[in-house]
């Protein structure tokens, strides 16, 4: 089993339209939890890390379940610009290196 | 803004050279690390440092070595390239807390 695991997509969805991704992570342990995002051939860039109470970045809200192991990225409105692959990332304990997940991969279409 | 710099965007090595790839960062981090990215396969690490002098492997580390001199730089080296090693190599400097990681802009290398 996977330590970080994404449903792979990919998501075609309509502008304007409500997507969600989950992630579920192996370790309880885990600290840290992050979205990335990756856009075509270009490096991941921190798009939001993830708090215990859920935290909201404008059209992003992201939660995080420790009880069931999971995390969520919420996108409301999307826009052609949230095209991109999506990547949950996870801090597991002490480790000082982050485990990415494989990613999912989003299309906006107009 | 952290910034952590590749010294190529592309590379096409041949077959048996030695590749050098540099990484640099500007904000005095202790942690680093060297990751390469296969479609369908994700990031996977390679090494990682935590100081000067100081490494340790990560997932895939066979085929590959790495250097840190200096607290900024941090060189990834494959000592005799192969095909398999043809991939999209990215370094990251840890930001730490709520921040997690700042990447490199990637180098693509093509082994030939």
């Amino acid at each position: 089993r996977k330590e970080v695991e994404q449903d792979p997509g990919p998501f075609n969805v309509p502008e304007g339209a409500t997507v969600a991704f989950n992630c579920t992570y192996s370790n309880s342990a885990s600290q840290s939890f992050f979205w990335y995002r990756q856009d075509c051939r270009k490096e991941p860039k921190l798009l939001m890390s993830v708090y215990s109470s859920g935290n909201e970045d404008g059209r992003f809200t992201a939660q995080l379940n420790r009880a069931s192991q999971y995390i969520s990225l919420l996108i409301r409105d999307s826009k052609l610009s949230d095209s991109a692959t999506y990547l949950c990332v996870v801090n597991f304990g002490s480790a000082r290196q982050l485990t990415f997940g494989s990613g999912t991969q989003l299309t906006v279409l107009p | 803004d952290v910034k952590v710099t590749q010294s190529s965007r592309y590379l096409v090595k041949r077959t048996g050279e030695k590749v050098f790839l540099e990484c640099v960062q500007d904000m005095d981090h202790e942690n680093m690390f060297w990751y390469r990215q296969d479609p369908g396969l994700g990031l996977r690490l390679i090494y990682f440092s935590y100081d000067v002098k100081m490494k340790e492997k990560g997932d895939i580390p066979e085929g590959y070595s790495v250097s840190r001199e200096k607290k900024e730089r941090f060189s990834l080296i494959l000592e005799s390239a192969s095909t398999n090693q043809t991939s999209m190599y990215l370094c990251a400097s840890l930001t730490g807390g709520p921040y997690g990681y700042t990447f490199g802009s990637g180098t693509r290398l093509t082994v030939v």
